[in-house]
């Protein structure tokens, strides 16, 4: 079964700390993996997309790697600011091979809290 | 450039009755997933179309259903509701079908009660 941990599962921190965020899953045949910020209420904003070739992407204070073999990715965050605030999820994918398309599975997210 | 689109944006139903949400992606895009994000679940697949045409589907029961227009707009309805069925679902559009980078953008949800 095709499943994604995020640990931990909340946190929180003073601000201008610089934080990890965990994620791993059970099968390491991902197509893509996807790291979300989720504000209460609202939908899901893409922050970084990694593709399986690839190691680590980075945007402005934010890192996220990829460690298939592993099956891990992390994503750090440099700098902690209130505004960074929200739940963070980890999302993989993987080719079907009926009808070819692509699926995301999700963890269940971390839900971050910076303090001023 | 406008976002996806899903109304309602919120939603009282009762046990027994049925419901149908709406997703309008971004303009040009042809695939729209679904998603049912609950506290005890998360978030889990519901189904994608394309072309009007669905290419895959989750673990969910008969009840739930979709269908896509040819503007790519999508519905999905849930018959004989459940209190379990209180959700937030939300919907996904991207460009490509597979075999690209695929960057999903996300609705902010109906939310789904319940009573």
């Amino acid at each position: 079964k095709q499943e994604v941990t995020q640990i931990p599962a909340a946190l929180s921190v003073p601000e201008g700390e610089n934080l990890v965020l965990n994620c791993s899953f059970t099968d390491s045949a991902i197509y893509n993996l996807q790291w979300f910020r989720q504000d209460p209420g609202k939908g899901l904003t893409s922050l970084l997309l990694i593709q399986s070739s690839q190691r680590e992407q980075t945007s402005g204070r934010l890192n996220a790697s990829l460690d298939k073999s592993s099956g891990r990715s992390t994503l750090y965050i440099a700098a902690s600011q209130p505004g960074d605030s929200a739940t963070y999820l980890c999302a993989v994918s993987y080719l079907q091979t009926q009808g070819g398309s692509e699926k995301l599975v999700f963890g269940k997210g971390t839900k971050l809290t910076v303090n001023p | 450039k406008a976002g996806v689109t899903q109304t309602p944006r919120y939603l009282i139903k009762t046990r027994g009755q049925q419901v149908t949400l709406s997703c309008s992606p971004i303009s040009g895009h042809r695939s729209v997933s679904w998603y049912q994000q609950t506290p005890g679940q998360g978030l889990q697949f519901l189904f994608e179309y394309f072309s009007e045409t669905q290419r895959n589907k989750g673990n969910f029961p008969g009840r739930f259903s979709g269908r896509q227009f040819s503007n790519s707009r999508s519905e999905m309805n849930v018959s004989t509701l459940e209190l379990g069925d209180s959700a937030l679902y939300l919907c996904a559009s991207s460009r490509f079908r597979t075999g690209r980078l695929q960057d999903y953008t996300f609705g902010s949800g109906t939310r789904l009660t319940v009573v």
